[in-house]
């Protein structure tokens, strides 16, 4: 499976406190995204990051990527109650063939974020 | 505006029964997608659509059928249930496949097969 592994698998924080969130891939990629799934809900698009990129960031989002190692952090900075939810990074692996990206977006296995106020 | 729209939000079967999920984007995207997603297992692609008129089989399509039935809409069926289907089923759509930036989800189908 070239499914990405996500860590940690849960993480609970304070309201205020910083929460960081890895992933990793094994496959060489064009770009790599982040999304979030609220209890109960469908996911919802963050942030994307492309192979080029090494971070980037949008409101109290950081994202980093390092393709050398074949990972990626997301951080979410001054954490509220609201952000509490199930996080996944994605990533649409490049085939073996001419390098090119056409498919399937493959997601990691999420990390489940509580921050308690 | 409503985004992708999934029917039914949940459902019981009976093992051999069968069904059709169904789900419809009116944001004008190209390709369209079906996910399930199983505790400690992430997302997992079950078929795609790059365009109208074409599907592919994704990660783990065995059980599975599917219809782009137009631009908008793109079906899954499940012809013959087992328990090994209970599942929350994810439709999502984007402007193409070659090099996706962007999925937007539908809210699920909690699917419980007995």
């Amino acid at each position: 499976s070239q499914q990405g592994e996500e860590d940690p698998q849960a993480l609970s924080i304070q309201e205020g406190e910083n929460a960081t969130m890895n992933c990793s891939y094994k496959t060489s990629i064009n770009n790599l995204q982040w999304y979030r799934q609220n209890s109960g809900r469908g996911l919802v698009h963050l942030i994307l990051i492309r192979s080029n990129e090494r971070e980037k960031h949008s409101g109290r989002l950081r994202v980093t990527l390092d393709t050398s190692k074949k990972s990626s952090s997301l951080l979410i900075t001054a954490s509220r109650a609201a952000d509490t939810a199930s996080y996944f990074c994605a990533y649409v692996p490049r085939s073996n063939a001419g390098g090119t990206s056409y498919g399937k977006l493959t997601f990691g296995q999420g990390t489940i974020l509580t921050v308690h106020p | 505006n409503a985004g992708v729209t999934q029917t039914p939000k949940f459902q019981v079967l009976k093992t051999g029964q069968s069904m059709t999920l169904q789900c419809a984007q009116d944001m004008n995207h190209n390709s369209m997608y079906w996910y399930r997603q199983d505790p400690g297992m992430g997302l997992r692609l079950i078929y795609y659509s790059a365009s109208e008129g074409t599907t592919d089989k994704g990660e783990v399509p065995n059980g599975y059928n599917v219809s782009r039935l137009n631009k908008r809409e793109f079906s899954l069926r499940l012809e013959s249930a087992a328990p090994s289907q209970t599942s929350v089923y994810f439709c999502a759509s984007s402007e193409r496949t070659w090099m996706v930036e962007k999925l937007f989800f539908g809210s699920g189908t909690q699917l419980s097969v007995l």
